[in-house]
């Protein structure tokens, strides 16, 4: 079955400056790759995704990279605010099913 | 408001007791699924329905059973509660069984078995 692995577990940035969570996955018929943001109390919330026939995608100033070749993913958020603070899920679909990562919890200082 | 919601929010048990999860989804969703998330943070998916069929049945003790009356409901039981099934379980909806995309989840049920 598909495992994802996740790092780092926890990223402490100044505000304004970017943060990189990186992914790798084992399956490669995994062809979906969604990040999640979960804050305090509440479920996790889909903020981006990128399908195996794309690179690349950016939504603002969050974007996400995929190299299938070696089964990786990565989640850049740049110009990082407070509000950004949360722990950010990668996952991979395997024919319905997310396997996610363990988790970044992620911490922005003003 | 369209969304994935589950009851009770909080619930605080004793060992031993049998206790339900409701989760409904307003979305129109095909596919509805269970998730627990340890206290790790780790989230790991435990059941899947299709259309009130049963089409994921992760390596879960027999004492959770899901139950799906219709589309939009799926609820979870469980039986004879142990301390160590005190987690925060969502609920989560998909639009396409066998595709993941447009997976939405409640805002969970925090249990704490004492």
């Amino acid at each position: 079955g598909e495992n994802v692995e996740q790092h780092p577990s926890t990223l402490s940035v100044q505000e304004g400056d970017s943060a990189v969570i990186k992914c790798t996955y084992s399956d490669s018929a995994s062809n979906y790759f969604p990040w999640y943001k979960q804050e305090l109390g509440k479920g996790p919330q889909l903020i981006i995704d990128i399908r195996s026939n794309v690179g690349e995608k950016k939504d603002q100033r969050i974007a996400v990279t995929l190299n299938k070749t070696a089964k990786h993913f990565s989640l850049h958020i740049t110009e990082t605010q407070p509000e950004d603070s949360a722990v950010y899920f990668c996952a991979a679909d395997s024919w319905g099913k997310l396997q996610f990562g363990a988790g970044t919890q992620v911490v922005v200082t003003p | 408001d369209t969304a994935v919601s589950q009851t009770p929010k909080y619930l605080v048990t004793q060992m031993g007791n049998d206790k339900s999860i409701k989760c409904e989804q307003n979305l129109g969703h095909d596919t509805m699924y269970w998730y627990k998330q340890d206290s790790k943070k780790f989230l790991k998916i435990m059941f899947s329905y299709n259309n009130k069929e049963l089409i994921i049945n992760e390596t879960v003790p027999n004492r959770f059973s899901p139950k799906s009356p219709d589309k939009a409901h799926l609820n979870l039981h469980i039986n004879s509660l142990e301390l160590g099934d005190s987690a925060v379980y969502f609920c989560a909806s998909s639009q396409v069984t066998g595709r993941a995309d447009g997976y939405t989840f409640g805002s969970g049920t925090r249990l704490t078995v004492v």
